[in-house]
């Protein structure tokens, strides 16, 4: 499990506020990404990137910024655009195009939970 | 889209007795389907995936089968114990947009294994 870490673990905002997510690696993956967990709505992808300095949005951008300005970290920016943002974010990484047991797995942190006051 | 569904949403089985999730995806061209296990509380972990040059693999426990043709693949767990209880997520990955890395997960199946 070790290898990719996310802060803080719970996070609560005002209305009109925005929030950075932090997540980082020492996988030396290229690529990471961004999940939003919903109940009963598996994982949605917010964002991802493959390199660094290359971003591209997911399924559910809206209301969302990230920047990936080194390798090993990727902040998700959960801007007052987004009108209902309380959810548990995960963050993956994985090596695209490695072979072997490890092909394609993503490497989840352990979530941030944000809540809206 | 592309997309996964995944049933059932829940799944209590008894202790010792084998339970069955199953996925259907949309894009043919999808070509590596991991299954994730999450307990309550943690980050999803992967449990057991197939390539879509395979049919069947076993890893102890757990299997999962490949039906390329219905583009379906299913996770068995035998012998089930109380601390296989968690939300199992299946997912797809195929080239979507150029991105080759991507996956698309199913809405996940809660087990509850009664002892």
């Amino acid at each position: 499990d070790g290898g990719i870490t996310q802060s803080p673990k719970y996070l609560f905002r005002k209305e009109g506020q925005n929030v950075t997510l932090s997540c980082e690696q020492n996988l030396n993956h290229d690529a990471m990404y961004w999940y939003r967990q919903d109940p009963g709505q598996g994982l949605r992808l917010i964002y991802y990137s493959q390199i660094v300095n290359d971003f591209q949005k997911g399924d559910i951008a809206e209301g969302y910024s990230v920047s990936r300005e080194k390798k090993e970290s990727f902040p998700l920016t959960v801007t007052s655009a987004q009108k209902n943002p309380t959810a548990f974010y995960l963050c993956a990484s994985s090596q695209p195009g490695l072979a072997g047991p490890s092909y394609n797995e993503q490497f989840f942190g352990p979530g941030t939970r944000l809540t809206v006051l | 889209g592309e997309n996964v569904e995944q049933h059932p949403s829940t799944l209590s089985v008894q202790e010792g007795d084998s339970a069955v999730i199953k996925c259907t995806y949309s894009d043919s061209a999808s070509n590596y389907f991991p299954w994730y296990k999450q307990e309550l509380g943690k980050r999803p972990q992967l449990i057991i995936d197939i390539r879509s040059n395979v049919g069947e693999k076993k890893d102890q426990r757990i299997a999962v089968t490949l039906n390329k043709t219905a583009k379906h693949f299913s996770l068995h767990i035998t012998e089930t114990q109380p601390e296989d209880s968690a939300v199992y997520f299946c997912a797809a990955r195929g080239h979507y947009g150029g991105a080759t890395n991507k996956l698309i997960f199913g809405t996940g199946t809660l087990l509850a294994v009664q002892p």
